[in-house]
């Protein structure tokens, strides 16, 4: 049973415009999200999270939203650059537990010059 | 060093035998996490230590895996038994205190059991 769901396997952009990658939940006792950048053969690195308390935070090019009630997250990176080609996973967890993350499956960012 | 180290990089083992992978978190990161990474899968727990105990061990498939982490430092997961099935990239992450702050990941250690 997946509780963190990356519907989109893969995603292609062109350079310079808007990637949106897209994550959903279903267990609502989680109240904190990550997103993680992975490169072949390397482990995954983080990239930016989100408070249940938010519902947007940003980071430079990168911004993460949060729907609660659609139990909804995404990642918007503008504008996208061929370096950021990667596997994208996106991260749950529950404060105050053993705050172990639970992964998506990850979307492959291809990033077009 | 700088980042958390994972060692060896690769391991190929026949079914049936013993392997054992090192984890070498951060230096002063008292929380750290092993993980497996089967292909097309995200990462999938499966232990957390908070210093040298076991905090969560709800991960682990069965009793064929064990981890330990005596001195709250480096840790080593052990497989005994191996089979097929438990081939994988397995990583380590440490962090300061859990995962709510950032976890840091090793590059992993891909198993391959023949």
């Amino acid at each position: 049973d997946q509780q963190v769901k990356q519907n989109s396997p893969s995603l292609s952009v062109q350079e310079g415009r808007i990637s949106i990658l897209n994550c959903d939940y279903t267990n609502s006792m989680f109240d904190y999200f990550l997103w993680y950048k992975k490169y072949p053969a390397e482990g995954p690195t983080f990239l930016i999270s989100i408070s249940s308390i938010k519902d947007k935070n940003e980071d430079g090019r990168f911004t993460v939203f949060l729907n609660k009630s659609a139990k909804h997250l995404s990642l918007h990176i503008v504008p996208s650059q061929p370096g950021d080609s990667a596997v994208y996973f996106c991260a749950a967890s529950r404060l105050g537990g053993s705050e172990k993350l639970v992964f998506g499956k990850g979307t492959k960012l291809t990033v077009n010059p | 060093g700088a980042g958390v180290s994972q060692t060896p990089s690769n391991k190929v083992t026949e079914k049936g035998k013993y392997v054992e992978l090192r984890c070498d978190p951060i230096s002063g990161h008292t929380a750290l996490y092993w993980y497996r990474q089967s292909l097309g899968q995200g990462p999938e727990f499966l232990i957390y230590f908070q210093g040298t105990g076991a905090a969560d061990d709800s991960g682990l498939p069965n009793d064929r895996f064990f981890a330990v982490r005596p001195e709250g430092s480096v840790s080593t997961l052990k497989i005994q038994r191996t089979e097929r099935g438990d081939s994988a990239v397995y990583l380590c992450a440490s962090s300061l205190q859990g995962a709510n702050t950032e976890a840091f990941f090793g590059q992993g250690t891909r198993l391959t059991v023949v």
